[in-house]
Parts: structure tokens; sequence; C-alpha cells
């Protein structure tokens, strides 16, 4: 059971590139999440899952899309890359317990932009 | 907007010491919440939840929870250097998540 996985571990981009990171999960769970770490910001969440088929936006979504695709997959795009872009990224992943959800993270994404 | 607010720090003890970590919530809504555990360069570790009033404790962590001061905190008993560490506080609406930005705790030895 290797809970959440993402990859790549390190990425560096050039202004405008584009690049994909991919998270997969294997706990069986409906949501899955994309979060942006960056000093003194806390955790910021990019988008969510909430079951296969569908996706939201949360608080910073400008500049990246996601597709969900499978209950297992749960990947996060950016088209045109920006320094401001970059950033640590967490994937995680959720499931229902008693009144509420236990999220449970991946080990990161850590990513420059120059 | 839904925030959740808690002390930077840094909060340092020495060891064998309590540490007490406190976080505040503003939506009323919420139904559960959690403390994660995260060093340097790793990600968020889930340590404690907790759902309803009172205290839940969990080997040397307890965990209070007060929803009509719309209060959580953390309570590490016996601090050892292996619980420096940032400690993030989050809060479950619905099925999102917030997390405040987190208390940094230095246990001195």
């Amino acid at each position: 059971n290797a809970g959440v996985t993402q990859t790549p571990k390190f990425q560096v981009l050039k202004t405008g590139q584009s690049m994909t990171l991919q998270c997969a999960q294997d706990m069986n769970h409906n949501s899955m999440y994309w979060y942006r770490q960056d000093p003194g910001m806390g955790l910021r969440l990019i988008y969510y899952s909430a079951s296969e088929g569908t996706t939201d936006k949360g608080e910073v979504p400008n500049g990246y899309n996601v597709s969900r695709l499978n209950k297992r997959e749960f990947s996060l795009r950016l088209e045109s890359a920006a320094p401001s872009q970059t950033s640590v990224y967490f994937c995680a992943s959720s499931e229902a317990v008693g009144l509420g959800y236990e999220q449970y993270f991946g080990p990161g994404t850590r990513l420059t932009v120059t | 907007q839904k925030e959740v607010e808690q002390n930077s720090g840094p909060l340092s003890v020495p060891e064998g010491a309590i540490a007490s970590l406190n976080c505040t919530y503003s939506d009323r809504v919420s139904q559960s919440f959690f403390w994660y555990r995260q060093y340097s360069g790793k990600s968020p570790e889930l340590i404690m939840s907790i759902y309803s009033n009172g205290d839940k404790e969990d080997g040397r962590f307890t965990a209070q929870l007060n929803k009509a001061s719309q209060y959580v905190s953390l309570l590490i008993r016996d601090s050892q250097p292996s619980d420096s560490a940032t400690y993030l506080c989050a809060v479950n609406t619905g099925n999102q998540f917030y997390f405040g930005t987190g208390t940094s705790l230095t246990v001195i030895p």
C-alpha cells in the first residue's frame, strides 16, 4: 500500500514550457486534491475532484488545468509555466470518516520556473 | 473566505516539557479538525483528528476542541527533539480543507 504517489519529485522549467504533474492513490478514496505550498502562504487549494469525473476550482486555479483520469489518478497541468508558479505541489486524497473526511498527502513535487 | 489562524511562532520548548499549539477558525459550520506535522522538505503527515468538543488523546498528543469558541489546540507532552517540525491546523467543511500557515516548533535538547 503506497498511499499517494507523485511524479516527478523535482522539475525545472523555463517560462512558457508546459508540463503535467502526476498523482495516484491506491487507497480507493473518492476525493483528490492539488495544493501548492509557498513560504508564509500555507497550503492553498488549486483544484479538487470530489469523485471520478468531476473537478472543481479551488482558491488559486489560474494557470492550471486538471484531469481526473480514473478513481486512482488525478493530474495537474501547467500549460505555459510562469515564475510565479515556482512552488511545492502536493497531491492529496481523502476518505469519509465519521462526520467528516481525513486527508493524506503525497511526497510533493518541487517545481522551479526560471 | 474561510480562515484558519495559527501563531506562526517559532515556539521553543525544552526537551521533556509540554508544547501547546493553538488554532482558531472562522467557519462555524466546520465539522472536522486536524493537526498535521510537517518536517522540513517533507509532506504534511496527519497526526490527530478530532470531531467533537472535548479532548482526544493519542500517546503523547492531546487535541482539544471548543466549537463554541471556534478553537482547537494540540498539546505535546514529554516533548522530544524529533517533535521539532511545523504543525499545521486544518479544518474540514464539506469535502474541502482549509489550512493555517503553521506553527514552527523547536524542542531544545
